[in-house]
């Protein structure tokens, strides 16, 4: 089944904790990003990544890192996690071009305390 | 990179009326321009998308419009139901090949 795969689903961790979110899609897509969703502000776009070891900054990057060392995976790494990080998480993947379908994985909720 | 605004933020109608969601790009060389929709507590899922070498396209009640010299595009859902409720998102593809979104629209459809 063609999927977008997060890890964990739900977490609530301190202020200063290192923490990853991982994401792997099966579907062989070149193209994956980053959105974090806060009520009223939509899909606002973190991080995305054309293909293998091509990543760049989406509009809200500050306090966050991907990498892109495999087609397949798209980890989001918060370094020093703060509480104006508690928000819901998507990853997303699509095929090669200008067009065609972003699969959404089904979210991470992540709560800094 | 591509800008999208949406409006309105909210919409409420009476079941049955016409909905009508749109947005306006910043990029004249995006071509790529999907409608996503979000029910409560789960992830976007594609509902309709347009190519910019198409004016207007047609999914049973769903028709996403395209005005490229505009630079706008909008969503109609006609003959609403309680199930269309949801937050609608709108989406440009860039000459970059990155998607961009807009803030999103609440649909209540009122029984």
């Amino acid at each position: 089944e063609a999927q977008v795969t997060q890890n964990p689903r739900y977490l609530i961790t301190v202020t200063g904790k290192k923490l990853t979110v991982t994401c792997s899609q099966n579907m062989n897509h070149e193209y994956m990003s980053w959105y974090r969703q806060d009520p009223g502000l939509g899909l606002r776009q973190i991080y995305y990544s054309m293909n293998v070891e091509v990543t760049d900054k989406g509009d809200v990057p500050e306090g966050y890192k991907v990498s892109r060392k495999e087609k397949r995976n798209f980890p989001l790494i918060l370094e020093s996690p703060s509480p104006n990080q508690t928000s819901l998480y998507f990853c997303a993947s699509r095929g090669w071009g200008f067009g065609g379908e972003l699969f959404f994985g089904e979210g991470s909720r992540l709560t800094v305390l | 990179g591509e800008n999208v605004e949406q409006h309105p933020s909210t919409l409420s109608v009476q079941e049955g009326d016409s909905a009508v969601i749109k947005c306006t790009y910043s990029d004249s060389a995006s071509n790529y321009f999907p409608w996503y929709k979000q029910e409560l507590g789960k992830r976007p899922q594609l509902i309709i998308d347009i190519r910019s070498n198409v004016g207007e396209k047609k999914d049973q009640r769903i028709a996403v419009t395209l005005n490229k010299t505009a630079k706008h595009f909008s969503l109609h859902i006609t003959e609403t139901q309680p199930e269309d409720s949801a937050v609608y998102f709108c989406a440009a593809t860039d000459a970059t090949g990155d998607m961009r979104f807009g803030a999103g629209t609440r649909l209540t459809v009122k029984p």
